[in-house]
């Protein structure tokens, strides 16, 4: 099956700090989500982003599906940042929005 | 909308029994799915259903394990008998475009 590998495992800021997160994948995808998993567990969709770059905020990402990744970016960090960053990908032959997810980012930022 | 619901939030028995998740997806979503997250093999997707039918169950890890979806704004997730090694977070999410949404997982501990 796909595989999904996140970089770094492990990041720690100073609040302000801006900071960038990558995803490789193994094989094509349909489908490729980033989510925020906050320090109570709840898993929030941040980006839905097969391909090309899209904002929200202080967040950004971008996919380049030809070369198989996607980044996250985080500019002026803010303690509320903190947590568990994870992408998740359909491969193109995977079907019915089956998500394999990567093993994360975990983040942490501090005043 | 209330998003996805999932209950209890916490459960807690002791080995030999059986345990039932519940999930209410979001209305109107035709997909839904069911996560299992643990510190050694982080998401890992057990089973998902499209239009109520299940799709792809390959993840489930033994037959102890059984999910149902009786109509599209129900499903269960029920281990019997249930094992210490089943301990985990259980996480539902339903989709519709193909961006997935999570409900704020159940807490299982198996004593």
């Amino acid at each position: 099956g796909i595989q999904v590998e996140q970089s770094p495992p492990d990041l720690i800021l100073q609040e302000g700090a801006n900071s960038t997160l990558r995803c490789n994948f193994s094989d094509s995808v349909n489908n490729l989500q980033w989510f925020h998993q906050n320090p109570w567990g709840q898993l929030i969709n941040l980006f839905y982003i097969p391909s090309g770059t899209k904002q929200n905020g202080r967040l950004s990402a971008t996919t380049v599906a030809t070369e198989r990744y996607s980044l996250l970016y985080i500019s002026s960090s803010q303690t509320t940042d903190s947590g568990v960053y994870f992408c998740a990908v359909e491969s193109q032959g995977g079907g019915y929005n089956k998500l394999i997810f990567g093993a994360g980012t975990r983040l942490a930022v501090h005043p | 909308d209330a998003g996805v619901i999932q209950s209890p939030r916490h459960e807690v028995t002791e080995m030999g029994q059986e345990v039932t998740l519940r999930c209410k997806p979001i209305s109107g979503h035709n997909s839904l799915f069911w996560y299992r997250q643990t510190m050694m093999r982080g998401l890992e997707l057990l089973i998902y259903f499209n239009n109520n039918v299940p799709i792809d169950d390959s993840g489930m890890p033994e037959d102890r394990f059984s999910a149902k979806m009786p109509n599209a704004s129900f499903s269960t997730l029920k281990i019997q008998p249930s094992e210490p090694r089943d301990s985990a977070v259980y996480f539902c999410a339903s989709s519709f475009t193909g961006k997935l949404f999570f409900g704020s997982g159940t807490q299982l501990s198996v004593l």
